[in-house]
């Protein structure tokens, strides 16, 4: 059974600086993993996508890393900005075409 | 134009009536999902539908239904409902089913009371 783990649960950086949330799953057999930010009440959306063939992605100030043999994948954020406040989830999609979900990583950014 | 709709965004009913949530997606895709996020803000799949056909049912009880009249729609329906239902529901798409991005609703919160 897969389990995604993610660290840590919770960050307070000030802004400007630059930081890495962490996401570990179980089962090396992915299809791809995914990146997304939850603000409060809200829906999940989308940031990057990594296939299972891929290394990294990037978009903006955001970088992902995937190392599927070890299980372990990166969000590297730059320049962190009070916008950038929100919880941040992996999810890996795996056998019979199943996304599971980390516990997340709860970031705010203080001014 | 929202991509994934879903309908309510928020429902407060008592133990042991029938409720439905409803979902839209215009963006094409083939799948669509239902996902349920706990208090702990676990999310957790429930069903996911390619084509209008169900491919997974994660072991949820018989009381939930979903029916995929189209590609565009995945309603979610829910029989007798319990005080361990009360969570927010996320219905998602997806253009592929293994290797496509996920594209999320807003969340329909159900309070059972």
């Amino acid at each position: 059974k897969q389990e995604v783990t993610q660290i840590p649960a919770a960050l307070s950086v000030p802004e400007g600086e630059n930081l890495v949330l962490n996401c570990s799953f179980t089962d090396s057999a992915i299809y791809n993993l995914q990146w997304f930010r939850q603000d409060p009440g809200k829906g999940l959306t989308s940031l990057l996508l990594i296939q299972s063939s891929q290394r990294e992605q990037t978009s903006g100030r955001l970088n992902a890393s995937l190392d599927k043999s070890s299980g372990r994948s990166t969000l590297y954020i730059a320049a962190s900005q009070p916008g950038d406040s929100a919880t941040y989830l992996c999810a890996v999609t795996g056998t019979a075409s199943k996304l599971t979900f980390g516990t997340g990583t709860r970031l705010q950014v203080t001014l | 134009d929202t991509a994934v709709s879903q309908t309510p965004k928020y429902l407060v009913t008592q133990m042991g009536n029938d409720k439905s949530i409803k979902c839209e997606q215009n963006l094409g895709h083939d799948t669509m999902y239902w996902y349920k996020q706990d208090s702990k803000k676990f999310l957790k799949i429930m069903f996911s539908y390619n084509n209008k056909e169900l491919i997974i049912n994660e072991t949820v009880p018989n009381r939930f239904s979903p029916k995929s009249p189209d590609k565009a729609h995945l309603n979610l329906h829910i029989n007798s409902l319990e005080l361990g239902d009360s969570a927010v529901y996320f219905c998602a798409s997806s253009q592929q089913l293994s290797t496509g991005e996920l594209f999320f609703g807003e969340g329909s919160r159900l309070t059972v009371l």
